[in-house]
């Protein structure tokens, strides 16, 4: 069964820093693309960042380019997310989404149960 | 650029059949799209992947009661026999792209 299970959300001050997690099981992590995907409280969902099997393609959305990193560590079955200079709008529930493929502009066939990022002072 | 557009609601009967819409911007009918269920107070969860020659493939566990189709640069959702539990918003996705989202209310 595949599990996705991002944890590091919480309350952050604007300007501040945080980095999310996610664990990957139930799958060959290292042969897909892995995406972050957020959603404001009574919003639709936003694509944020993607990242290819063998990381060596990432992708930003233009809202999160140059503030946020996406990496992964295909030894631990991990994916992450690096966010500095954090704002109010990115305030969200972040999930952690598997694509069908090593590509992430391939469509989303798995998700995680998301972590909330609260930015306020 | 890739736009998908999605109506904002939609409704119908217990027991009844509903179809949604998702529209791909010009110049990009040939893409297939993903169609992801967010009940209330819950993670999106994937049910299809719908390509321009109206195949598609279901995710894990998805009732048979939900089936895609496509026509030019339209892809479809349809659920027949409405359950309560269907009741949720339904985004379609391309690429990095996701669309508006359709509110389904089960009367």
């Amino acid at each position: 069964e595949v599990q996705l299970v991002e944890s590091g959300g919480g309350l952050v001050q604007p300007g501040g820093s945080l980095r999310l997690s996610c664990a990957a099981s139930g799958f060959t992590f290292d042969d897909y693309a892995m995406n972050w995907v957020r959603q404001a409280p009574g919003k639709g969902l936003e694509w944020v960042s993607g990242i290819n099997s063998n990381s060596g393609s990432r992708g930003y959305a233009d809202s999160v380019m140059g503030r946020f990193t996406i990496s992964r560590d295909n030894a631990k079955n991990s994916l992450y997310l690096q966010m500095n200079s954090l704002r109010a709008e990115d305030t969200a529930f972040y999930y952690c989404a598997k694509t069908r493929a090593a590509v992430y502009l391939e469509v989303i066939d798995y998700w995680g149960q998301g972590t909330l990022l609260t930015v306020s002072s | 650029q890739l736009v998908l557009t999605q109506s904002p609601s939609a409704s119908a009967s217990l027991g009844a059949s509903v179809k949604l819409t998702c529209t791909l911007s010009s110049g990009h009918s040939s893409f297939a799209i993903a169609w992801h269920q967010q009940q209330p107070e819950k993670g999106p969860r994937y049910l299809m992947k719908v390509k321009s020659d109206g195949s598609y493939t279901k995710g894990d566990g998805i009732p048979d009661r939900f089936s895609g189709s496509s026509s030019g640069a339209e892809r479809y959702l349809t659920i027949s026999s409405l359950q309560s539990d269907d009741e949720a918003d339904y985004y379609c996705q391309a690429w990095r792209v996701f669309g508006g989202g359709t509110r389904l209310t089960v009367l």
